[in-house]
């Protein structure tokens, strides 16, 4: 079977450093996507994943064990801008979404 | 470029009737993929298009769903009769044509928010 598992909400402060963790459990591994989504617009790109270690981009980071089956979005210096959901997905022969993680920044 | 556009944005519809979908993927994208997401669930794969060829339905729920993607341009998603268990948000989205895979991985549509009461 295919499990992807997020945290469902998280809340930081303005300013503040938040971690994303994403486990996963998948027949089949070909890379681990994160996507950010707001309110009633479509997921955008953020990062992908595909060999063991941190890609950073700047104030957004991610991480991957594939021993592990561990991904984590890292997001420094946050902004209001930034609540949105957070999806991780890991691709197979397509993109399998986890249940997101709903992150709500306050000043 | 224009990105993946869905219509209609929103549509609310009396269980039994009939609702079409339609998604315009980014121009040239052979890939064409259609997801949903049901109210507190995880956005879930129906089906993927190469082309106006079905490479993979199966996420589709049920016969009540039809799929068509003629010409490899344009794709719609018929659901008849629609139930309540339909209401979600579908989502579509497009990646080019074969070989690596994307590392930007898909472009996604805004959906189309369906209600079905």
């Amino acid at each position: 079977g295919q499990n992807i598992d997020q945290p469902t909400e998280m809340t930081a402060t303005e300013g503040a450093i938040v971690q994303i963790n994403c486990t996963y459990q998948t027949s089949g591994f070909n890379g681990l996507f994160w996507y950010q989504q707001h309110a009633g617009e479509a997921p955008t790109f953020l990062s992908y994943n595909v060999l063991d270690g941190l890609e950073e981009k700047g104030r957004f980071s991610s991480f991957l064990s594939r021993s592990k089956g561990y991904s984590y979005l890292l997001l420094k210096e946050l902004q209001m801008k930034d609540s949105a959901s957070y999806l991780c997905a890991v691709y197979t022969d397509k993109l399998i979404f986890g249940t997101g993680t709903r992150l709500q920044v306050f000043p | 470029e224009a990105g993946v556009t869905q219509f209609p944005s929103h549509s609310v519809i009396e269980k039994g009737q009939t609702v079409t979908l339609r998604c315009d993927p980014i121009s040239g994208h052979d890939n064409l993929y259609w997801y949903r997401r049901v109210m507190g669930k995880e956005i879930k794969f129906l089906l993927h298009f190469v082309k106006e060829s079905k490479q993979d339905e199966s996420g589709m729920p049920n016969n009540r769903f039809l799929a068509e993607r003629t010409g490899g341009t344009y794709s719609t998603l018929k659901v008849q009769p629609a139930e309540l268990e339909d209401s979600g948000v579908y989502f579509c989205a497009s990646s080019p044509r074969g070989g690596a895979f994307p590392t930007w991985g898909y472009t996604f549509g805004s959906g189309t928010r369906l209600t079905v009461v």
